[in-house]
């Protein structure tokens, strides 16, 4: 997505519930996306990442989804957890450019 | 492996100082990549270092250096030190495959 960062979105579930994350991104030219999970005071944490050759990669509780029709991508989260209380960034880079452009974030907060 | 490490974890400096952030990225990374994260501009990318090489930098004055010795530890020092030049810097270990794992930043305050 565009680091314009000054708005952070706010999602809030049930602690069992399934969580989306969502993230539009803009650069058509981009290949290569990944999801981060920051939490107060440390630095962003990976969690997945995905190729523009694929639609759809799943790791342990989370799938990551790209649509590139519409330059989107998503984070599901199953059975969240307190533990996953944090903010998430979405990041994009195309070619060889090792150079991360993050989305604005979305705190994710899981209620007891 | 041992993670990102980055020093000092916290800084607090003056206006007008310089100060200088260390990062050692994960055993076996060659490049390394820097990031600034404020409130108000989110995260955004300084520079990239590989092997030594300067590979890419991001839109930030020239007041921003950086540079990478020969064991893959990179530096990155800031002079003439501005109110707003305060924020979390992190750095970022990059693998093979161009995953980029961060480290915890250095908080830096400018008063």
């Amino acid at each position: 997505g565009e680091s314009v960062g000054l708005h952070l979105p706010t999602l809030s579930v049930q602690e069992g519930d399934n969580s989306i994350i969502n993230c539009a991104y803009s650069n058509s030219a981009s290949d290569y996306f990944i999801w981060y999970k920051q939490e107060s005071g440390k630095g962003p944490q990976f969690i997945i990442d995905i190729r523009s050759n694929m639609d759809k990669r799943q790791g342990q509780r989370v799938t990551v989804l790209l649509n590139k029709t519409v330059k989107h991508l998503s984070l599901q989260i199953a059975a969240t957890q307190p533990g996953d209380s944090a903010v998430y960034f979405c990041a994009e880079t195309s070619g060889s450019a090792r150079q991360l452009t993050f989305g604005s974030g979305t705190q994710l907060t899981v209620l007891p | 492996k041992a993670g990102v490490t980055q020093t000092p974890r916290y800084l607090i400096k003056t206006r007008g100082q310089q100060v200088t952030l260390s990062c050692s990225p994960i055993s076996g990374h060659r490049s390394v990549s820097w990031y600034q994260q404020t409130p108000g501009q989110g995260l955004q990318f300084l520079f990239e270092y590989f092997s030594e090489t300067q590979r890419n930098k991001g839109n930030f004055p020239g007041r921003f250096s950086g540079r990478q010795f020969s064991n893959s530890r990179s530096e990155m020092n800031v002079s003439t030190l501005e109110l707003g030049d305060s924020a979390l810097y992190l750095c970022a270990s990059i693998s093979g495959t161009d995953t980029q794992y961060f480290g915890p930043g250095t908080r830096l305050t400018v008063l």
